[in-house]
């Protein structure tokens, strides 16, 4: 079936650098695209969305790309934090199949001092 | 409140029994969401309500599981004669409309341990 999935499971950076996450999708139809942050015993927070006629977003530190010709989507954070230090989950939405949100696996970012 | 609210926190029960889980959205959300979280995984889509319209339960992942939701307030997730393989994470999200018209405000979550 359709799914959404990420490339790298764990990714850890020095502070201060830039991160990288990457996600792959697979249902073509997918319109909208969501990225989430979940630290520890917490529910997924928002952080940034894109929507399909779009390639780039940003925000506060935080940059979204999609490419929808190789169906890939990426989070750049710049200037990461300890406070970064989370399990990021890219989701995927196909307006045309409803409202659910699709989650892939996630990565887990982990921020050395 | 504020936020979307989830209860309990934690629930021990023991193998066979069935239990209620219990989600109160952001007054005003028309779109409710409950999603699984097992230890280490990512999110597993159960089952959203939007508006007065059938719940889309292509989720559930048997005839145990089900949910209600009364008007645009209260959800109850309830999965009976529960087993092992239930123990998870239940998160319970809530936004102003479905899909790609809203960001999902997640609750806590109810951390479910079947023994």
């Amino acid at each position: 079936g359709e799914n959404v999935g990420l490339h790298l499971p764990t990714l850890s950076v020095q502070e201060g650098d830039n991160s990288i996450i990457n996600c792959a999708y697979s249902n073509s139809a997918s319109d909208y695209f969501i990225w989430y942050k979940q630290e520890s015993g917490k529910g997924p927070q928002f952080i940034i969305d894109i929507r399909s006629n779009m390639d780039k977003r940003q925000g506060q530190r935080v940059t979204v790309l999609l490419n929808k010709t190789v169906k890939h989507l990426s989070l750049q954070i710049a200037a990461t934090q300890p406070g970064d230090s989370a399990v990021y989950f890219c989701a995927e939405n196909d307006y045309n199949q409803g409202g659910k949100l699709i989650f892939g696996q996630g990565t887990e970012l982990s921020v050395k001092p | 409140g504020a936020g979307v609210s989830q209860s309990p926190s934690n629930k021990v029960t023991e193998k066979g029994k069935d239990v209620e889980l219990r989600c109160d959205p952001i007054s005003g959300h028309t779109a409710l969401y409950w999603y699984r979280q097992r230890l280490g995984q990512g999110l597993e889509f159960l089952i959203y309500f939007q508006g007065n319209s059938a719940p889309d339960k292509s989720g559930l992942p048997s005839d145990r599981f089900s949910a209600e939701r009364t008007g645009e307030s209260v959800s109850t997730l309830t999965i009976q004669r529960t087993q092992q393989e239930d123990s998870a994470v239940y998160l319970c999200a809530s936004s102003l409309a479905a899909g790609s018209t809203g960001e999902l405000f997640f609750g806590e979550g109810s951390r479910l341990t079947v023994l």
